[in-house]
């Protein structure tokens, strides 16, 4: 059973860090990963997909990186700003399923 | 084109009513997903529909929650004698062809419920 885990739970750090944030997962056949970006109250938004085959998926400031044999994703965001403050969610869609599993996000607050 | 749609975008309901929530998926995609995410958690999965039928429905709690997709498109949430616990925003999700493949899912805004 495929399971996500996101470290940290939450992120506080001033204006203008590179950070990085962590998501692990348990079962390495997986047909691609999302990161999510979820502001209070709001839906989805997708931020990047890494499809199996790929290791790195770049779009402006973010940068994910996957790493499948060791079940791992990172989630790289250059020179924070205030508005990158949010939850981010990783989700992974495991070979042979359609469904989603989420992990618990990570809440970054970007102090001006 | 539009994304996913879904309505209302909050509900707010009394113990014991029932209710239906909506999701319009892009247009064109045959599977649609439905997912509960509780405060402080993420979106956990419920249901999915191939085209009219549920394809796998083992994510619904319990019998008081049904969803119907009677044309292949929009697809309707309904709960029943709705209890305080369902409280959660429901989020919708379709892709173009669904499962054993590397479809893409994109979500739609979610419908805020909550059952005081």
């Amino acid at each position: 059973k495929q399971e996500v885990t996101q470290i940290p739970a939450a992120l506080s750090v001033p204006e203008g860090e590179n950070l990085v944030l962590n998501c692990s997962f348990t079962d390495s056949a997986i047909y691609n990963l999302q990161w999510f970006r979820q502001d209070p109250g709001k839906g989805l938004t997708s931020l990047l997909l890494i499809q199996s085959s790929q290791r790195e998926q770049t779009s402006g400031r973010l940068n994910a990186s996957l790493d499948k044999s060791s079940g791992r994703s990172t989630l790289y965001i250059a020179a924070s700003q205030p508005g990158d403050s949010a939850t981010y969610l990783c989700a992974v869609l495991t070979s042979g399923t359609y469904k989603y599993i989420f992990g618990t996000g990570t809440r970054l607050k970007v102090l001006a | 084109g539009a994304g996913v749609s879904q309505t209302p975008s909050n509900k707010v309901t009394e113990k014991g009513k029932y209710v239906e929530l909506r999701c319009d998926p892009i247009s064109g995609h045959t599977a649609l997903y439905w997912y509960r995410q509780s405060l402080g958690q993420g979106p956990e999965f419920l249901i999915y529909f191939q085209g009219t039928g549920a394809a796998d429905d083992s994510g619904l709690p319990n019998d008081r929650f049904f969803a119907v997709r009677p044309e292949g498109s929009v697809s309707t949430l309904k709960i029943q004698r709705t209890e305080r616990g369902d409280s959660a925003v429901y989020l919708c999700a379709s892709s173009l062809t669904g499962a054993g493949t590397r479809d893409e899912q994109f979500f739609g805004p979610g419908t805020r419920l909550t059952v005081l």
